[in-house]
């Protein structure tokens, strides 16, 4: 079955360093959607990526979408102590999405 | 408006006891999921419905785990005879179509003693 994975798996980092969190898929992607979870709550949705070599940015954040549509990765610029939490991937081939176990930050003020 | 819901949002109970967890999602959205979230770990698929659709129970972990829908409303997962390792976080999640963001409930954290 489709596989995606994630590396690292955590990640600890200076506030003002920058973060980079990779997705890897078995299988070819229709889309990926990347979410955020904080400490003790529930993944948020952050973005959803369906082109090849699709890139978009919001604000510190900036996704791309590999050309193959296997890859995928999210960087935070000059990361903040706002930034903490895992970040998840998702990638579908249909409906259904397969989530990588995700990348945990923190951050040092 | 409101989010997607979850109820309880704890549950403890006793190896071998049947658990019911429900979930209320966001109106209007067709497509609904099922994930558990195991301490530390990514979400794993668990069940889709879609409107009236046969739903997707490829992920259901074993016959004890099952899962109803009333058409474009509520779910409810159910766990038959408990086990320990099926303490986790169960988070459901609704979306208005396919390939579309999905909305995450706050789950609900089961622990089996």
């Amino acid at each position: 079955g489709q596989q995606v994975m994630q590396i690292p798996q955590y990640q600890h980092v200076q506030e003002g360093e920058d973060f980079t969190t990779y997705c890897n898929s078995s299988t070819t992607l229709s889309n990926i959607q990347w979410y955020k979870q904080r400490p003790g709550g529930h993944p948020v949705f952050l973005i959803q990526l369906v082109k090849s070599g699709e890139v978009k940015k919001q604000k510190r954040l900036t996704f791309q979408f590999g050309e193959a549509k296997k890859n995928s990765s999210l960087h935070i610029t000059a990361t903040q102590t706002t930034d903490v939490g895992t970040y998840f991937c998702g990638g579908g081939s249909n409906y259904k999405l397969t989530f990588g176990k995700g990348t945990l930050l923190t951050v040092n003020p | 408006g409101a989010g997607v819901s979850q109820s309880p949002s704890n549950k403890v109970t006793e190896k071998g006891k049947d658990v019911e967890l429900r979930c209320d999602p966001i109106s209007g959205h067709t497509a609904l999921y099922w994930y558990r979230q195991r301490l530390g770990q990514g979400l794993e698929f668990l069940i889709y419905f879609q409107g009236n659709s046969a739903p997707d129970k490829s992920g259901l972990p074993s016959d004890r785990f099952s899962a109803e829908r009333t058409g474009e409303s509520v779910s409810t997962l159910t766990i038959q005879r408990t086990q320990q390792e099926d303490s986790a976080v169960y988070l459901c999640a609704s979306s208005k179509r396919d390939y579309n963001e999905q909305f995450f409930g706050p789950g609900t954290r089961l622990t089996v003693l």
